[in-house]
């Protein structure tokens, strides 16, 4: 079965502070990775990586995939407080139309 | 450009009630995906729709849900019969392109469902 997993599941950190946040995964035929900000509302779409080595950047946001290693990153540098949220890791596949989602970090930063 | 549109954001029914929810995609979208949240976990597909065809519905129960994406008008994701266990954060995503050609999902502000 394909899996994704996230880590940490919880993060608390200062405004100001630099962010790591994980994906893994597991998928058959793997196509594409994407990552999502969810905060009270719908899951915002920040990156979708489909190759290995090349950083995407968006503001302090950036993210990378590692093919080999199957993981990827997403790096938010000087946080701020509404960078609260929490972040989802989703996998889509060659064979079909799914995305598979991982259970999120939820990232929270204070003042 | 409008984004996905849910509605109603919040639908509180009785246990053997019918739910309705309804998901209109963005402008010139043609795919519909649905996806479940339930409490203390990530989002699982339920099924993905283009127009007047289901085309992966791998991730919907086998009974009382069922979904439809018509001509005309939004996507319907039905429940009937509701159960407490339905109780979930429903989502729905949109896409130009299928995710076989990475069309990227856009998705709406989901409908909870609680059932009592």
């Amino acid at each position: 079965e394909d899996k994704v997993v996230q880590s940490p599941l919880s993060l608390v950190v200062h405004e100001g502070d630099t962010v790591t946040l994980n994906c893994s995964y597991e998928v058959t035929n793997f196509r594409s990775l994407l990552w999502y900000k969810q905060e009270k509302k719908a899951p915002t779409f920040l990156f979708m990586l489909t190759s290995s080595g090349i950083e995407k950047k968006s503001g302090r946001l950036s993210s990378i995939l590692d093919k080999k290693e199957l993981f990827s990153i997403l790096n938010i540098t000087a946080t701020q407080t509404g960078d609260s949220a929490i972040y989802l890791c989703a996998v889509g596949e060659t064979s079909g139309s799914r995305l598979t989602f991982g259970e999120g970090t939820q990232l929270t930063v204070n003042p | 450009n409008a984004g996905v549109m849910q509605n109603p954001r919040h639908l509180v029914r009785r246990r053997g009630q019918e739910a309705r929810l309804r998901c209109s995609p963005m402008k010139g979208h043609s795919h519909v995906y649905w996806y479940r949240q339930l409490p203390e976990e990530g989002l699982k597909f339920m099924v993905y729709l283009q127009k007047e065809n289901i085309i992966d519905e791998s991730g919907m129960p086998k009974e009382r849900f069922s979904a439809e994406f018509p001509k005309e008008g939004p996507s319907i994701l039905r429940i009937q019969q509701v159960v407490r266990g339905d109780s979930a954060a429903y989502f729905c995503a949109s896409s130009r392109k299928g995710q076989r050609s990475n069309g990227t999902q856009y998705f709406g502000p989901g409908t909870r469902l609680l059932v009592l």
